[in-house]
C-alpha cells in the first residue's frame, strides 16, 4: 500500500539553526499538508498546498517557515531560526481528493527537538 | 474557521464495555467527519469517517453518527478490547484544511 515518507525521523537541533524536514507524499496525490503535534497535545495545522503554491496557511506559519515542492515528488518544510517551541512532531500528510471529502494520509512524522 | 470541540479528553473503560466520544463544529458547509486512532508514537491513522449525506455508518466493533442540525458527530466502539487504547480526534474540514479535535485518550481496563 502507497504510503507517505518522511525524513529525518528524529532531528536535534541549536536554536537559531534551519531545519528542513522532507516528505515525500503518495505519488498520484494532489494536495499536501503539514501539521505539528506538541508532545500530548493536539495535531495542529500548518500549511496546506495544492498546485505549487499555499492554499492556507495557519498563524503559526509564520515568515520562520517555508515549504517547497522543488521536484515532482518531495514536499518540504523549512524552519529558517528554529525557537524552543518549535519542539514537535511533524506530519507531513497527502490527500488525493480536496480536504472537504477526501481521506487524509499521514507520514509516520519527524521528530524536532530544539536545545 | 472551524472550531471542532471534543468530548471527553479521556475515557477509562472496562474491557467489553462500550466508549462514546463525541465532536461539535462550528462550519454548517462541513460534510466530510473522519476519525483518526493515534497510538503512542504513531502516525494519525483513519479508522471511519462519514459524509453528510447520510446519519450513521458502522465497520465492525466502530460506528459514528451525525447530527447535521446540530453541528454534532460521535465515535462509538463497542465491546471494547485492550487494543482500542489510544488517543482519538475527530476532525471536520474548512476551506483547504482538515481542522482536529483536542483528542480523547481512551484507556480499556482488563
Amino acid at each position: 500500500e502507497p504510503e507517505v515518507t518522511q525524513t529525518p525521523s528524529h532531528q536535534v537541533t541549536q536554536m537559531g539553526q534551519e531545519v528542513i524536514l522532507r516528505c515525500v507524499p503518495i505519488s498520484n496525490h494532489l494536495y499536501f499538508y503539514w501539521y505539528r503535534q506538541i508532545l500530548g497535545q493536539k495535531v495542529e495545522f500548518l500549511v496546506s498546498f495544492y498546485n505549487n503554491e499555499i492554499s492556507e496557511k495557519s498563524e503559526i506559519f509564520d515568515d520562520q517557515f517555508s515549504v517547497e515542492r522543488p521536484d515532482g515528488s518531495n514536499f518540504t518544510l523549512k524552519i529558517r531560526s528554529t525557537k524552543l517551541e518549535d519542539s514537535a512532531m511533524y506530519f507531513c500528510a497527502s490527500s488525493g481528493g480536496d480536504p472537504l471529502t477526501g481521506e487524509l494520509f499521514f507520514g509516520e512524522g519527524s521528530r524536532l527537538t530544539v536545545l | 474557521g472551524e472550531n471542532v470541540e471534543q468530548h471527553p479528553s479521556t475515557l477509562s473503560v472496562q474491557e467489553g464495555d462500550s466508549a462514546v466520544i463525541k465532536c461539535t463544529y462550528s462550519d454548517s458547509a462541513s460534510n466530510y467527519f473522519p476519525w483518526y486512532k493515534q497510538e503512542l508514537g504513531k502516525r494519525p491513522q483513519l479508522i471511519i469517517d462519514i459524509r453528510s449525506n447520510v446519519g450513521e455508518k458502522k465497520d465492525q466493533r466502530i460506528a459514528v453518527t451525525l447530527n447535521k442540525t446540530a453541528k454534532h458527530f460521535s465515535l462509538h466502539i463497542t465491546e471494547t478490547q485492550p487494543e482500542d487504547s489510544a488517543v482519538y480526534f475527530c476532525a471536520a474540514p474548512n476551506d483547504y484544511k482538515l481542522s482536529f479535535g483536542a483528542g480523547t485518550t481512551v484507556t480499556v481496563r482488563a
